[in-house]
């Protein structure tokens, strides 16, 4: 199975910073995607196929990869943005997901 | 609009059967696979197994394996996921996700079906 190794686990910030949260993958994999998710709720896809922003995201979230190492970054938190996030791997079954990053406000 | 609705909250005793069915609307049901994923309170999310409603193929995670049987519907654009010989490490939030059949994303969610088990 693919292992997702996610850092930070958590991650404090204020309002208007710029945070990043990565995932490096176990071996080659071609498609990671992110979610948020708020207490209660169900996740939300924010991005796909490491980059591309799933529609009605603010494009404040964006993604990147470099090798097996895959960024999500978000660029100017606003105050719906403390959630936790989750990296996903969807290129081979399990479709194994990170251990989440908790964003809290600081 | 596309949504997922799962059936309602479930208290089982150890040992018991479970079986928590997702109903899909506004989209071909059969066009996207339906996921399992499940997040026991406190936790992250942990993969449970993979169906298409086309072909009736699924995949389960290890960790469920023997236990976990994924079935639909498809007259109902409805899928099911039944898990059996609960534990009490078995409580936890069950979600159904579409699976985008080109890059596995998950677009769209269920609301959660919350599973207690307890004697």
């Amino acid at each position: 199975d693919v292992q997702m190794t996610q850092s930070p686990s958590s991650l404090s910030a204020s309002l208007g910073d710029r945070v990043a949260i990565t995932c490096r993958a176990s071996e080659p994999i071609l498609h990671l995607n992110w979610y948020q998710q708020k207490p209660g709720k169900a996740p939300r896809l924010l991005i796909y196929a490491a980059s591309n922003l799933q529609d009605g995201v603010p494009s404040r979230f964006s993604g990147s990869v470099s090798g097996t190492d895959f960024t999500l970054t978000i660029s100017g938190l606003q105050p719906e943005d403390f959630a936790t996030y989750y990296c996903q791997q969807s290129y081979s079954t399990p479709y194994t997901f990170g251990q989440g990053t908790k964003l809290e406000i600081q | 609009q596309v949504q997922l609705v799962q059936s309602g909250a479930e208290v089982k005793k150890p040992g018991a059967s479970v079986k928590v069915s997702c109903k899909a609307s506004g989209y071909t049901f059969t066009t996207y696979d339906i996921i399992w994923v499940r997040q026991v309170k406190g936790q992250g999310l942990q993969y449970v197994g993979w169906m298409s409603p086309n072909s009736g193929d699924r995949a389960y995670a290890q960790n469920f394996q023997g236990r976990v049987t994924m079935t639909r519907d498809t007259s109902e654009n409805t899928a099911y996921m039944e898990l059996s010989g609960l534990r009490s490490e078995d409580a936890a939030v069950y979600y159904c996700a579409r699976g985008d059949l080109r890059f596995g994303a998950l677009d769209v969610w269920g609301q959660g079906t919350t599973v207690t088990v307890s004697s």
